[in-house]
């Protein structure tokens, strides 16, 4: 199993262009996540997802915005993206709620110009 | 409002040195506390949890004491290694879907 996969490793933006952050997993997980690290601040959860079809907001949803089509994969939409967005973002899943082992992806690392 | 508390920012210590890291919640709702590891460039992986119906819990080095009237957790990283040299995070949710993390500590373990 190659786990939680993320694309791109590393991107640079300009203000105001869009981006889709890719997460897959092939854990057959029910619940998926997305949480944004910055330096001294840990992470923050983004959005998350208990199954196909099914959204919800985290803690810092402003800017983004997020989709699940499939259990494998929770794409991570910019639309305008801005300085502060800056950060590293790391996609997660859990087969169940908040018990469960959450699996984190390598990261990508967004810096916007 | 940082929901978790997390100290040292920093840590450096002696092979073979004990390596302590606290981390203080506010929310009594909380039931399930986690630490995860992360090394450079990676993501961060659990590495022992435990729900408060412990006081202990200890996974080979690894150990996490829990104090559930103080609201306090920590871990203790026994005979500390260079290989253990990372950041660590507390995290804490309850049960539900919103995990909240602490700001983490950088761990340096010298030769």
């Amino acid at each position: 199993n190659a786990g939680v996969t993320q694309t791109p490793k590393f991107r640079i933006l300009k203000i105001g262009q869009s981006m889709t952050l890719q997460c897959t997993q092939d854990m057959n997980h029910n619940y998926m996540y997305w949480y944004r690290q910055d330096p001294g601040m840990g992470l923050k959860l983004i959005y998350y997802s208990v199954g196909a079809g099914i959204t919800d907001k985290g803690e810092v949803p402003n800017g983004y915005n997020v989709s699940r089509s499939t259990t494998e994969d929770f794409p991570l939409r910019l639309e305008l993206a801005a300085p502060s967005q800056t950060s590293v973002y790391f996609c997660a899943s859990s087969y169940g709620a908040g018990f469960d082992t959450q699996y984190f992806g390598p990261g990508t690392r967004l810096t916007v110009l | 409002q940082q929901q978790v508390k997390q100290s040292p920012q920093s840590l450096i210590v002696q092979k073979g040195g004990i390596s302590i890291i606290n981390c203080a919640y506010e929310n009594t709702a909380f039931d399930y506390f986690p630490w995860y590891q992360q090394f450079p460039g990676k993501g961060p992986a659990l590495l022992i949890a435990i729900r408060p119906d412990v006081s202990e819990k200890k996974e080979g080095r690894f150990t996490i004491s829990f104090n559930k009237s103080a609201k306090q957790f920590s871990l203790h990283i026994m005979d500390s290694q260079p290989g253990d040299s990372a950041t660590y995070f507390c995290a804490a949710s309850s049960g539900n879907n919103d995990m909240r993390f602490g700001a983490g500590t950088r761990l340096t373990v010298k030769p």
